[in-house]
């Protein structure tokens, strides 16, 4: 069956611009998940939805980064103002209810210039 | 905070090679245990897990126990090819916290 998958793969920005990158989780998944992968470490949690619900967003680095997934489906992560600190791969993961394995999607590799 | 970390790479190996790859943690309680691969051009695969102390997850030949004593979780391979040429990933979860937390990844390159 069909895996997560992440849109664009790539993309680039020029400071001060703004992003949205879109996350199509497993079907039926209803935990879903977004990690930032700086170049050459692991990834590290941003934010985390149980159906359409953010339940927990205290690794979103600043006000400027905003995620939602309104019909407990599709998600979008958007940046506000991009920095190039925010230079990094994102990664969306989903989970099936009662299950620890997530599954992950490509990843969407963003610079920001 | 919970943290994971593993040994420094880049790791190369011969085919047929013997790998370890380590990883220690710390936590309070006793989370689940995984690790996970990521090949070239590929997104974030689990490789294995262990939930409990003195589990052994395995999986394609590749082996790790969950060390409670020394909170480690380290992967092994008896003899690794060509084809385990990746990035590998320590991680834990507790599943009151739901996310995964990250050791900074180990990249293993085999040669012929």
């Amino acid at each position: 069956g069909a895996g997560v998958s992440q849109s664009p793969r790539y993309k680039v920005a020029k400071r001060g611009q703004d992003v949205a990158l879109r996350c199509d989780p497993i079907s039926g998944h209803v935990s879903l998940f977004w990690y930032q992968q700086a170049l050459g470490q692991g990834p590290e949690f941003l934010t985390y939805f149980q159906n359409e619900a953010q339940l927990d967003k205290s690794g979103l680095p600043s006000d400027r980064f905003f995620a939602e997934r309104p019909e407990g489906s599709v998600s979008t992560l958007k940046i506000q103002r991009t920095q190039q600190e925010d230079s990094a791969v994102y990664l969306c993961a989903s989970r099936p209810r009662g299950r620890l394995t997530q599954y992950f999607g490509p990843g969407t590799r963003l610079t920001v210039l | 905070g919970d943290s994971v970390t593993q040994m420094e790479g880049p790791v190369t190996l011969s085919e047929e090679a013997f790998l370890t790859i380590n990883c220690t943690y710390t936590a309070t309680g006793y989370p689940s245990l995984f690790w996970y691969v990521q090949y070239p051009g590929e997104g974030l695969q689990l490789l294995l897990k262990a939930t409990k102390a003195d589990d052994k997850g395995s999986n394609k030949g590749f082996e790790a126990t969950y060390r409670k004593e020394t909170t480690s979780f380290h992967l092994e391979k008896g003899s690794v090819q060509v084809s385990d040429s990746a990035v590998y990933f320590c991680a834990l979860n507790f599943q009151g916290a739901q996310k995964l937390v990250f050791g900074q990844g180990t990249r293993l390159t085999i040669n012929p």
